[in-house]
């Protein structure tokens, strides 16, 4: 059956550093694969996506990688800010009806 | 006004009742999904839909049940509630004609089943 996986579920970080967030699956291909934001109580919020085709994605202090030969997908957040405090979830998608996430890692980004 | 609206945003009752969550937009986008959240569990997805007329399982659909009256509203039923069935419920929307495909959500219901 398909799983993910994410690094860990809770990361602590100091202001201005990088912080990476890991996700794995195992047994599917996905076509695309989507990064969430969620804060506590509220709606996932979403962020980015790469397509198995790219190697990197950028979005301000964001940036996405997907290495399908690994099956994995790093999100890195440079210049971390407290306010970047959040749980993040990874969405590997296939063309199929998959709409599954993983179960997110908490960052802490402390001041 | 909220784009993804779902009402209750809470609601406590007790084993065996039936409850219905709501859930409406006005995104206009065709797809509309239901997940449950639980601590350390991430999102499940109980049914989806992607027209008025296609209905979906998703991976956790026992004990659940669906209606999409309109392209705007899709209801979730819990027919005789349970207590493992107390999670945090969150309503999603996509638009199949968008790149990303990215998903809307709403503020959620945090359903108590006593």
């Amino acid at each position: 059956s398909q799983k993910i996986e994410q690094n860990s579920e809770a990361l602590n970080i100091q202001e201005g550093k990088t912080a990476t967030l890991t996700c794995n699956y195992t047994n599917y291909s996905p076509a695309y694969l989507q990064w969430y934001r969620q804060d506590p109580g509220r709606g996932p919020v979403f962020l980015l996506l790469i397509r198995e085709n790219e190697k990197e994605k950028r979005k301000e202090r964001l940036k996405v990688t997907f290495e399908t030969t690994l099956k994995q997908s790093l999100f890195h957040i440079t210049a971390s800010q407290p306010a970047d405090s959040a749980t993040y979830l990874c969405a590997p998608r296939g063309y199929g009806q998959n709409f599954v996430f993983g179960p997110g890692t908490r960052l802490s980004v402390l001041p | 006004d909220a784009d993804v609206t779902q009402t209750p945003r809470n609601r406590i009752t007790k084993t065996g009742k039936r409850i219905m969550l709501e859930c409406s937009q006005t995104k206009g986008h065709d797809r509309m999904y239901w997940y449950r959240q639980d601590p350390g569990l991430g999102l499940q997805l109980i049914y989806y839909s992607f027209d008025v007329k296609d209905i979906n399982k998703g991976e956790i659909s026992d004990g659940y049940s669906v209606s999409r009256q309109a392209q705007a509203k899709f209801s979730l039923s819990l027919e005789s509630a349970i207590p493992n069935q107390t999670a945090l419920y969150f309503c999603a929307t996509s638009d199949a004609r968008t790149p990303d495909n990215e998903q809307f959500f709403g503020p959620g219901t945090r359903l108590t089943v006593l």
